[in-house]
């Protein structure tokens, strides 16, 4: 069945550290997406790509860093400049950014 | 600029009993429209789209949803609910420059 992976589920991140967090899609969609879902607020687009070795910033870029180097393949890295980083990333993708979007099951990043 | 409102942040409610979970959008021109759902601990899934045609819309587990143009509403219902649709509800829309918003949510609660 296609969808989508998001990996690891659950990730502890030191102080100072950098973490990456994957996201690997079959679906064979141009567009793929990151967002932050803190309680209560919903989700906040942090990043999106909608073709290959291009990607742009959503409403909360900052202290984070992406890579669009195949189609199927996402990855989001969470930098030390993230002063808040405890919250559960949501990976997304669609055919095209008209379409809807299809997620993966989320990964819960805490700080220790 | 865009935005979705979702009025309720927690709906109560008892089992076999209908509700109704309320989203408007403000926007001036043509837009698509959708509910997503969301368990503990896990993704997005889609529940039902409004991209054209006609205002009712069917999806799946037995809800649907009425596009409401004079009044930028599509609210979401079900006529009778189970203990197993306790989970969050999220609208979204996408506007004419093919951007993604969503609303801050509704989380309904089923009681037996």
């Amino acid at each position: 069945d296609g969808g989508i992976t998001q990996s690891p589920k659950y990730l502890f991140r030191k102080e100072g550290q950098n973490v990456t967090l994957s996201c690997e899609q079959n679906l064979n969609h141009d567009a793929m997406y990151w967002y932050r879902q803190d309680p209560g607020q919903g989700l906040r687009l942090i990043y999106y790509s909608q073709i290959v070795n291009d990607f742009q910033k959503g409403d909360i870029a900052e202290g984070y860093s992406v890579s669009r180097e195949k189609k199927e393949s996402f990855p989001l890295t969470v930098t030390s400049a993230q002063k808040n980083p405890t919250a559960f990333y949501l990976c997304a993708s669609s055919k095209g950014t008209n379409q809807p979007q299809h997620f993966g099951d989320g990964t819960r990043l805490s700080i220790l | 600029a865009q935005s979705v409102t979702q009025l309720d942040s927690q709906v109560p409610v008892f089992e076999e009993a209908p509700v109704e979970l309320r989203c408007n959008y403000s926007s001036s021109v043509s837009v698509y429209l959708f509910w997503y759902v969301q368990y503990p601990n896990q993704g997005l899934q889609l529940l039902l789209k409004y991209l054209s045609g006609s205002t009712l819309v069917k999806g799946i587990n037995g809800f649907e949803a009425e596009f409401n143009k004079s009044q930028t509403s599509f609210h979401l219902r079900k006529p009778s609910v189970h203990i197993s649709d306790t989970a969050e509800y999220f609208c979204a829309v996408i506007s004419n420059f093919n951007k993604f918003y969503f609303g801050s949510g509704t989380k309904l609660n089923v009681k037996p």
